[in-house]
């Protein structure tokens, strides 16, 4: 059984576009997190939810939207998509304070 | 707020050397974690330190927590062609998330 799902594997889409990728953790966890790592592979975080609720919010472009839907699941919806975005994005799941679980990635390509 | 630096950012050794990566914090920290991402993986959970001076094994990689709680180091050896990969610390400051260090990406050759 997979810990820590994500959706899309790759995404490879236009500049201008808007699309999402879906995240979902079956171990029970109360914290979720999406990070983006760039070609240099930084691991930056971006948010955080606790029970659905957004606990952290890093320095991102608004046109970055979390969902939580509910707590076993946080989607990330990006709007006007720009080269800059492209990059691997993680989802991880935690129970804090103790280790984070992350998912396998989502590559985007933005041409 | 907090600065991590981890070093090398690169070490390529030969199969069998040691390897050793360190990770430095401008403040004190609550616990530091480590990973590791090998080449088109996912960062995995290697190990969470906690106690000032902590020093953690894990058959051939060692861990250690330094004394002011602002330093910490991981050290493998005689390394092997599995330990390929890139290890990040990720300290951890009370009331706030996990800060990753930008990894020290480690080759070996056999």
């Amino acid at each position: 059984d997979t810990a820590v799902s994500q959706t899309p594997k790759y995404l490879v889409t236009q500049m201008g576009n808007d699309k999402s990728i879906k995240c979902e953790q079956n171990l029970g966890h109360d914290t979720m997190y999406w990070y983006k790592q760039d070609s240099k592979k930084f691991l930056k975080i971006m948010f955080s939810y606790n029970n659905k609720e957004l606990i952290i919010n890093e320095t991102v472009p608004n046109r970055f939207s979390p969902k939580s839907p509910d707590k076993a699941h946080l989607n990330l919806h990006i709007n006007s998509l720009e080269l800059g975005d492209s990059a691997v994005y993680f989802c991880a799941s935690s129970q804090d304070p103790t280790e984070q679980f992350f998912g396998p990635g989502t590559r985007l390509t933005v041409l | 707020g907090q600065q991590v630096m981890q070093i090398p950012q690169y070490q390529h050794v030969q199969e069998g050397e040691d390897f050793t990566t360190y990770c430095n914090s401008s403040t004190t920290l609550s616990n530091i974690q480590w990973y590791k991402q090998r080449p088109g993986g996912h960062p995995v959970f290697l190990i969470q330190l906690v106690k000032s001076g902590e020093v953690k094994k894990q058959k051939r990689l060692t861990f250690q927590f330094g004394e002011a709680k602002k330093n910490s180091s991981l050290h493998i050896t005689a390394t092997q062609t599995t330990d390929v990969g890139t290890y990040f610390c990720a300290p951890n400051q009370a009331g706030t998330a996990l800060i990753f260090g930008k990894g020290t990406t480690l080759s070996v050759s056999s």
